[in-house]
């Protein structure tokens, strides 16, 4: 099983839906990060976080310490949101990350 | 433009061949990471050097040699090539500040290898 799991695999949504993916780890770690890898293959980092909650623009990520869980959301959906997302920790102790299998979203118009 | 920029974008040499791929941010961070994204889009980390010294080297064939000439350059260098060794190679770095804080990620655009 993967330190690090995401759901949904796929997500197919109309434009302007609310959109949440889920990120599920079991070690210990100092941050997580969402990233966001769009068709052409670039990665951006999408968030950091250690603690609460971050947003920018349409874009909110939460996470919950005790029950090792984080969410990223996105409000007012569009196609050009279409990417995968990816969760990834950065382990507790260690300069890595260790990442989920991602969630490709499509947004239809 | 600041940035982590990887070359070549593409990559396709016949099995046995040698190949390098490089890496150079000017973001003045002082680590750098080598990813490996396979066809199921899985990514896994590789190396990681922190101011030109080796700090994760994961279980990786002796055929990957990492080499950082200054803390803005990482490149990676595979011998003999196999077809498993086609992926998408991610370059990544950061600034890992006192205390073992780190500030976030930036990638490369990636470099797609192809061995046939």
């Amino acid at each position: 099983k993967n330190e690090v799991e995401q759901s949904p695999q796929n997500l197919t949504a109309q434009e302007g839906e609310f959109i949440t993916i889920n990120c599920s780890y079991s070690v210990g770690i100092s941050a997580l990060h969402w990233l966001q890898q769009h068709p052409g293959g670039g990665i951006v980092s999408l968030f950091m976080l250690s603690s609460g909650k971050k947003k920018h623009g349409r874009l909110i990520a939460t996470i919950n310490i005790q029950e090792k869980h984080s969410s990223l959301h996105i409000t007012a959906s569009h196609p050009r949101d279409s990417a995968v997302y990816i969760c990834a920790a950065r382990i507790q102790g260690a300069q890595k990350l260790v990442f989920g299998q991602g969630t490709r979203l499509t947004i239809n118009p | 433009d600041t940035a982590v920029s990887q070359t070549p974008k593409y990559l396709v040499t016949q099995m046995g061949n040698d190949k390098s791929i490089k890496c150079e941010q000017n973001l003045g961070h002082d680590t750098m990471y080598w990813y490996k994204q396979d066809s199921k889009k899985f990514l896994k980390i590789m190396f990681s050097y922190n101011n030109k010294e080796l700090i994760i080297n994961e279980t990786v064939p002796n055929r990957f040699s990492p080499k950082s000439p200054d803390k803005a350059h990482l490149n990676l260098h595979i011998n003999s090539l196999e077809l498993g060794d086609s992926a998408v190679y991610f370059c990544a770095s950061s600034l890992l500040g006192g205390g073992g804080l780190n500030y976030g990620y930036t990638f490369g655009s990636g470099t797609r290898l192809t061995v046939v």
